[in-house]
């Protein structure tokens, strides 16, 4: 199994500043044939689901700000949200689709 | 609108059983992959099973391979999960959630989720 490693566990940033979350795979999510990179992002606000914010490691989904973004290859990711907003307070999740099981990071909570 | 709209959970006793259901609308079901996924309350996500838009082709966890069993009726546009010998580890929040059309393993959107709680 792909075992998903994120980190922080949680951050607290200032309105306006940078908030940036790591993921990290056991392995390579590169699929070679394709250079695709094979991790979705979503963020999870209390008592709702998640929301999908990215694929292919950088491709915004549509409706998701641009303040949002989305990068790294292999086996290291990131996801930067360029100025917190009061409605980006969310806990982020990394997940790969490279391989069944499909699997998740932990989880990073973002707050004010 | 896309909707999913999961239904089923409830408290149950160790050992017991549930059928959990998603009623999908707004999309043509039976072209889409579709995926089980759980969140034990405070924890993370974790992908239980997902199973093909003809419903003959289904993939499980480990931790609930031989007990729980996914289908589908794309007549009625549903997704089952039914949960056999159920542990108290099984308690959770579970989401139905939709392949995406470019992808069928990573989800969206995702249903609100129904839970399930495993107590005597």
């Amino acid at each position: 199994d792909i075992v998903m490693t994120q980190s922080p566990d949680s951050l607290a940033v200032s309105l306006g500043e940078r908030a940036t979350i790591s993921c990290k795979s056991s392995q390579t999510v590169l699929y070679s044939p394709n250079n695709k990179n094979y991790l979705a992002w979503y963020q999870q606000k209390p008592g709702l689901p998640p929301k999908l914010l990215f694929y292919w490691a950088s491709t915004r989904e549509s409706g998701v700000p641009d303040r949002f973004s989305g990068s790294g290859s292999g086996t290291d990711f990131s996801l930067t949200i360029s100025s917190l907003q009061a409605e980006d307070v969310a806990v982020y999740y990394c997940q790969q689709y490279y391989s069944i099981p499909l699997t998740f990071g932990g989880g990073t909570k973002v707050e004010i | 609108e896309v909707q999913l709209v999961e239904s089923g959970g409830g408290l149950v006793q160790p050992g017991g059983s549930l059928r959990l259901s998603c009623a999908a609308s707004g999309f043509t079901f039976n072209t889409y992959w579709m995926h089980w996924v759980r969140q034990a309350p405070g924890k993370g996500l974790v992908w239980v099973s997902r199973i093909n838009p003809d419903g003959n082709t289904a993939d499980y966890a480990d931790s609930v391979k031989g007990r729980f069993t996914i289908s589908r009726d794309n007549a009625r546009n549903t997704l089952y999960l039914q949960m056999n010998t159920l542990r108290a580890e099984d308690a959770a929040v579970y989401y139905c959630a939709r392949g995406h059309r470019n992808n069928p393993n990573w989800f969206d959107p995702w249903g609100q989720g129904t839970l399930v709680i495993v107590s005597s």
